[in-house]
């Protein structure tokens, strides 16, 4: 069973603060994403990436970083948090086998990050 | 980029009739349609998928439908129950593993 784990359900942070978004799947999966969910706008891609220390934008990269040091591990990294990055962040992971069927994304439980 | 077009952004049907939600995407090097059903308070999962070299798909009650030339694609829910109230994302990919753009949502709702 595919597990993906964000570090925290509920974030609350002030403009202007460094934010780290942990997210770590137990499935050796090769495809990490990050994306953000917000009301009327559905899912957003921040940034994904395809193996250790490889990143690639998304649609919405700005004002946002990510760091994979590990294969596990795919973290989003907001440098000076704004209030309009307040949203729900949402990890998710697949592998990369090129069959058909394991395009699925997993995706983690969430992140509700607040910017006052 | 990508753009993913959905409507309608919200349907009421009748529990046991039939519900169908439509897609339109912009960029035709897509290959990947995959749709995500959201539950509240619940993270999306995925419920069907289609590449672009088949026509339609079907598993069980659900079935999507895909028109390359005209470049959208469509999720049909056969006989609905209460348990298919959710958002429905439907999503579109070129490769499938360089992340997904998403569509806005349908909100479900399947009335008694």
């Amino acid at each position: 069973d595919v597990k993906v784990t964000q570090s925290s359900r509920y974030l609350v942070k002030r403009t202007g603060e460094k934010v780290f978004l942990e997210c770590v799947q137990d499935m050796d999966h090769e495809n990490m994403f990050w994306y953000r969910q917000d009301p009327g706008l559905g899912l957003r891609l921040i940034y994904f990436s395809y193996d250790v220390k490889m990143k690639e934008k998304g649609d919405i990269p700005e004002g946002y970083s990510v760091s994979r040091e590990k294969k596990e591990r795919f973290s989003l990294i907001l440098e000076s948090a704004s209030t309009n990055q307040t949203s729900m962040y949402l990890c998710a992971s697949s592998p990369p086998d090129l069959s058909y069927r394991h395009y699925e994304q997993y995706f983690g439980p969430g992140t509700r990050l607040t910017v006052t | 980029g990508e753009n993913v077009e959905q409507h309608p952004s919200t349907l009421s049907v009748q529990e046991g009739d039939s519900a169908v939600i439509k897609c339109t995407y912009s960029d035709s090097a897509s290959n990947y349609f995959p749709w995500y059903k959201q539950e509240l308070g619940k993270r999306p999962q995925l419920i069907i998928d289609i590449r672009s070299n088949v026509g339609e798909k079907k598993d069980q009650r659900i079935a999507v439908t895909l028109n390359k030339t005209a470049k959208h694609f469509s999720l049909h829910i056969t006989e609905t129950q209460p348990e298919d109230s959710a958002v429905y994302f439907c999503a579109a990919s070129i490769f499938g593993w360089d992340g997904l753009t998403f569509g806005k949502g349908t909100h479900l709702i399947i009335q008694p």
